[in-house]
């Protein structure tokens, strides 16, 4: 089966502009992920999607990322305007079960540097 | 809240040798799971093993073992038998229920793995 895909996986933008990154999940899967990791700390929860619905959005950092799942397959995270700070590695993950117990199955990431 | 704390930023290894990279945590949980995820150079980030909490039995898979110690919330990861191809990024993370009923994973810093020839 094909896993998580996210585009692009490199994104250079400068400060005020717009990005969009995608995400795929695995066929099926209804829970989907973001997690970021900016330059030198953890990786952060942003959100979780079941299906097209907003289960949890308590990590996305203020009101310039917005998330979106239409249709409750892929997914995309814009970042409008674009700040220095948002510099870091998005990651999707995808799992079926939304329990303690899912091993997430990860993309490979999106690397955005905001100069 | 929960924590997780890898001390080791980075380790390197002799191919064929034996390494443990250390995780501690934090919870007032009592039933949890626990999760070593690896990432390579470049490449997606995949589910190296789990431990449930009740089990008192470590888990296991292939040459990737943990010691788990649940009074002293430690939870290490040992590889044996080191291949180049275990060059990564290793993270600790530990599924926790947020208050949206959500569970979220929270990660440890991460430590840097070389393989060396």
């Amino acid at each position: 089966e094909a896993g998580v895909t996210q585009f692009p996986s490199h994104s250079v933008i400068e400060k005020g502009q717009t990005v969009t990154l995608r995400c795929d999940p695995i066929s099926g899967h209804d829970n989907l992920y973001w997690y970021r990791r900016v330059m030198g700390k953890e990786i952060k929860f942003l959100l979780h999607f079941v299906k097209e619905s907003k289960q949890d959005e308590s990590g996305m950092p203020n009101n310039r990322f917005l998330a979106e799942r239409t249709g409750g397959t892929y997914s995309t995270l814009k970042v409008q305007p674009a700040e220095l700070e948002d510099s870091g590695v998005y990651f999707c993950a995808s799992s079926q079960s939304r329990g303690a117990r899912a091993g997430y199955t990860f993309g490979s990431g999106t690397r955005l540097t905001v100069v | 809240a929960q924590t997780v704390t890898q001390s080791q930023p980075e380790m390197s290894v002799q191919e064929a040798e034996t390494v443990t990279l250390s995780c501690t945590y934090d919870t007032s949980e009592n039933n949890y799971y626990l999760f070593w995820y690896k990432q390579p150079p470049s490449r997606q980030m995949i589910l190296v093993i789990r431990q449930e909490a009740y089990k008192q039995q470590n888990a296991t898979e292939n040459r990737f073992s943990v010691n788990f110690q649940k009074a002293a919330k430690s939870f290490s990861l040992k590889i044996s038998d080191s291949q180049l191809g275990d060059t990564a990024m290793y993270f600790c993370a530990f599924p926790g229920l947020s208050g949206a009923g959500s569970y979220q994973l929270t990660f440890g810093k991460g430590t840097k793995l070389s393989v060396i020839p």
